[in-house]
């Protein structure tokens, strides 16, 4: 079955270390998105790719870093220069905008980050 | 910025309600909007996608509703039940030419339908 798999499901952080979250699509989706989610609140745009060795910034990207190798994989790296990690952290795809299919954005099952 | 907002943040009913869920934002320039689910601790669900030039989309019991010059959706969800318990959010998507073109959500609606 296609789908967005996100791993670890939950992770455990020591302060000063970077951690790299995996997120793999088999969807042939152009674009993929990183995702921060605070108890209570909404989806915050980490960063955002829309095709292969391209990225952007989104609202939140300070502490964070991305790479775009491959069109299936869009890793996330919290590093510890990020001051408030601990949050639950999903990815999504869709087909590139313009294209048919482009309003789909599917979901991982998520990502739960803590830093002790 | 787009910012999106969602009322109320938190709703309890008895099981059988009909109940109305909104959303609002402050950038009209959008080219679509999007309910999901999100259950506890789970991935979102797409329910219902508008385009800008729509006014309603339903699926089911659900039907949503899209006033894009005042900058409103609502989505009603007819006969609830308690399968329905979850958290609601709203997307809106901006428009093909901005430089911007990921969704940005609402804070969602935690929903609790009693049995």
């Amino acid at each position: 079955d296609g789908g967005i798999t996100q791993s670890p499901k939950y992770l455990f952080r020591k302060e000063g270390q970077n951690v790299t979250l995996s997120c793999e699509q088999n969807l042939n989706h152009d674009a993929m998105y990183w995702y921060r989610q605070d108890p209570g609140q909404g989806l915050r745009l980490i960063y955002y790719s829309q095709i292969v060795n391209d990225f952007q910034k989104g609202d939140i990207a300070e502490g964070y870093s991305v790479s775009r190798e491959k069109k299936e994989s869009f890793p996330l790296t919290v590093t510890s220069a990020q001051k408030n990690p601990t949050a639950f952290y999903l990815c999504a795809s869709s087909m590139q905008a313009g294209r048919a299919g482009a309003n789909v954005l599917t979901f991982g099952a998520g990502s739960r980050l803590t830093v002790l | 910025k787009q910012e999106v907002t969602q009322i109320p943040a938190a709703l309890s009913v008895p099981e059988g309600e009909n109940l109305v869920l909104n959303c609002s934002f402050t950038d009209s320039a959008i080219y679509n909007l999007q309910w999901f689910r999100q259950d506890p601790g789970k991935g979102l669900t797409s329910l219902l996608l508008i385009q800008s030039s729509q006014r309603e989309q339903t699926s089911g019991r659900l039907n949503a509703s899209l006033d894009k010059s005042s900058g409103r959706s609502t989505l009603y969800i007819a006969a609830s039940q308690p399968g329905d318990s979850a958290t609601y959010l709203c997307a809106v998507r901006p428009q093909m030419d901005t430089g911007r073109r990921a969704l940005t959500f609402g804070s969602g609606t935690r929903l609790q339908v009693q049995p």
